[in-house]
């Protein structure tokens, strides 16, 4: 079975400082991955995806992220924050077709990224 | 394309009165899912459909609560009687292929009182 772990569920930011919000996964196969965005009282957007391809992926409104096969890791950056990037991050992963795992989408728990001033 | 479109955007009703969510997807899409949010339990995927077909509704809370797709446009949540704990945001994403990313609606936010 896949999951995934955010391990922050809260981070705070200056603005126009770095972001990092972290994400492990756990998969038995190379799992598909993405980094969705929702703002307050919106449905979810997707910042970006991996799916085997390069393994530093870049997404909209300047935020990346790194797939590390080794440290089982997809955390999701951007170098400077923009108080228009306060919202709910969530970690998803998505089954290989090998694991028989259908087409469930795993999302972690959520990051809340809070921007000051 | 308009993307994935959900209504009615906010509902309010009464304990035990039926409430159906509506959703259409984005047009050439094979898979879609629903999916409620609360603050206690986060996402959960209740249900989704591969060409019109239900693929797995294991994460459905009750027999309340059914779900479905007459087309490929168009698909219905519907929960009977309701409850003041389903209360939730009511989520429908749709995507192209099986492993691929899913685009969600702007929700629907359901009230039972």
């Amino acid at each position: 079975a896949q999951s995934v772990t955010q391990l922050d569920s809260h981070v705070s930011v200056s603005e126009g400082t770095p972001v990092l919000l972290r994400c492990n996964y756990s998969s038995s196969y190379s799992p598909s991955l993405f980094w969705y965005v929702q703002h307050p009282n919106k449905g979810l957007q997707l910042l970006l995806k991996y799916t085997s391809a390069a393994t530093l992926v870049k997404g909209i409104n300047g935020f990346e992220a790194e797939f590390k096969k080794s440290e089982t890791s997809f955390h999701l950056t951007k170098p400077s924050a923009h108080m228009s990037d306060a919202a709910e991050y969530f970690c998803v992963v998505s089954p290989h077709i090998l694991t028989g795992g259908g087409n469930k989408l795993t999302f972690g728990t959520g990051t809340q990224l809070k921007v000051e001033l | 394309d308009a993307g994935v479109i959900q209504s009615p955007r906010h509902e309010v009703t009464e304990m035990g009165q039926e409430v159906t969510l509506r959703c259409k997807p984005i047009s050439g899409h094979d898979y879609l899912f629903w999916y409620r949010q609360t603050m206690m339990r986060g996402l959960e995927l209740l249900i989704y459909f591969n060409n019109n077909v239900p693929i797995d509704d294991s994460g459905m809370p009750e027999d309340r609560f059914s779900a479905k797709m007459p087309n490929a446009s168009f698909s219905t949540l519907k929960i009977q009687p309701s409850e003041p704990r389903d209360s939730a945001v009511y989520f429908c994403a749709s995507s192209l292929r099986m492993n691929t990313e899913a685009f969600f609606g702007q929700g629907t936010r359901l009230t039972v009182v």
